[in-house]
């Protein structure tokens, strides 16, 4: 198994591009979720989806959209990069919310 | 908002001793979850305690959990160079997932 996989893993932005994020999970996992890590910050929940075609919004959604058009994939787009979101982005994935998460190995994301 | 608070923020001890963090939460829990993070990397799961256990044990590692002081602690025995990293722990079982601390960055001297 692949466990959960990430690409790209380093992306540099202009202000105002968008881009897509992508996230995959060979492990049959229901419960997906992007989180935003900046120093000092710990990890912020950003948006989150518990099956195909169900997404929601974590703590820190603004800027970005999320799809699960499938039970592998969880894309996380930027919209209209900005430098407040410069940061490494991980995907994390689970059985069921509260269990045990595994994470992907994060994109660095630099937004001149 | 930071469900969980680790502390210290910073601990360097020297190889083969023992290092202790702690953990506080606000609210009430179902479980307490640590993760450990080397540097450049994702978040890897340490171990799982449920909110009717007050101790677990998974190799060097020992969790408590205390739910009446809201406090859980992460003693990892005979430290090695290898346990240099970042240690976290997470809250929170909803269907809006965890709830991260801040992290205690952990330095085995050796």
């Amino acid at each position: 198994n692949a466990g959960v996989t990430q690409t790209p893993k380093f992306q540099v932005l202009k202000t105002g591009q968008s881009m897509t994020l992508q996230c995959a999970q060979d492990m049959n996992h229901e419960y997906m979720s992007w989180y935003r890590q900046d120093p000092g910050m710990g990890l912020r929940l950003i948006h989150y989806s518990v099956g195909a075609g169900i997404t929601d919004q974590g703590e820190v959604p603004n800027g970005y959209n999320v799809s699960r058009s499938t039970t592998e994939d969880f894309p996380l787009r930027l919209l209209s990069a900005a430098p407040s979101q410069t940061s490494v982005y991980f995907c994390a994935s689970s059985h069921a919310p509260g269990n045990e998460q595994f994470f992907g190995p994060g994109t660095r994301l630099t937004v001149l | 908002s930071q469900q969980g608070e680790e502390d210290p923020q910073a601990l360097s001890i020297q190889e083969g001793e023992n290092a202790t963090m702690n953990c506080s939460y606000k609210t009430s829990i179902n479980n307490l979850q640590w993760y450990r993070q080397n540097s450049g990397r994702g978040l890897v799961h340490l171990i799982l305690i449920r909110s009717n256990e007050r101790e677990k044990h998974s190799g060097r590692l020992r969790v408590t959990l205390d739910t009446s002081k809201k406090s859980s602690s992460l003693l990892i025995t005979a430290s090695r160079a290898a346990d240099t990293a970042s240690y976290f722990c997470a809250t929170g079982g909803g269907a809006d997932g965890l709830t991260f601390g801040k992290g205690t960055h952990l330095i085995i001297q050796p």
